[in-house]
């Protein structure tokens, strides 16, 4: 695997469900984005993370917990999700904070 | 805050014809800026960035300048190709902090 790796693809889950997102850079790199894209909306960051410490938690709602166990993965945690949370979750990376951001495929959620 | 605008969308182009998507930005102090592309399906995918005033970025036939005067930092292409068909994202980075702020992203249909 190369680059930024994101599982699953595709998730559609109930409201009172539990899953999570996974994020795998491949790159070296020491920190970790999470964005929201909706539709008709900019992209929004969710998270940031560098060298394993959270550094920016942009207003997100406790039902996304992120998680970084160590600098080349990055879990976001969903539970009790609400329908307006459908949109595509994208992970990223970079060397460091204010670097140039490498982006995963994204995975498409579906709540119902 | 930090802010991007880009002309909206969407731009429709015949095959070889010249491409323009225009992008500006807010800011204080001295961001990056970069363009981003999404194919159907996917992810963003870095297509150039530039980091200081006047500096020019390219790939892949396209180019942009940063341009401090007039806060600017269009995309173009001479010849566009079918398959340059996706969304165009014009990105800045704050400084120090490497948040991102995207553009609420362009269109781009190229027919044959």
């Amino acid at each position: 695997e190369t680059g930024v790796t994101q599982t699953p693809r595709h998730l559609v889950m109930g409201m009172t469900n539990k899953k999570s997102l996974k994020c795998e850079q491949h790159l070296g790199h020491n920190a970790m984005y999470w964005y929201k894209q909706s539709a008709k909306k900019p992209l929004e960051l969710m998270f940031v993370y560098s060298l394993e410490e959270r550094v920016e938690n942009n207003s997100v709602p406790s039902r996304f917990s992120p998680e970084c166990p160590n600098s080349s993965h990055l879990f976001l945690h969903l539970h009790t999700l609400q329908p307006e949370d459908s949109a595509l979750y994208l992970c990223a990376s970079s060397q460091v904070l204010a670097d140039t951001q490498y982006f995963g495929p994204g995975t498409r959620l579906t709540v119902l | 805050g930090d802010s991007v605008t880009q002309m909206e969308g969407p731009v429709t182009l015949s095959e070889e014809a010249f491409l323009t998507i225009n992008c500006t930005y807010t800011a204080t102090g001295y961001p990056s800026l970069f363009w981003y592309v999404q194919y159907p399906g996917e992810g963003l995918q870095l297509l150039l960035k530039a980091t200081k005033a006047d500096d020019k970025g390219s790939n892949k036939g396209f180019e942009a300048t940063y341009r401090k005067e007039t806060t600017s930092f269009h995309l173009e292409k001479g010849s566009v190709q079918v398959s340059d068909s996706a969304v165009y994202f014009c990105a800045l980075s704050e400084n120090n902090t490497g948040k991102l702020i995207f553009g609420q992203g362009t269109t781009l249909q190229v027919k044959p």
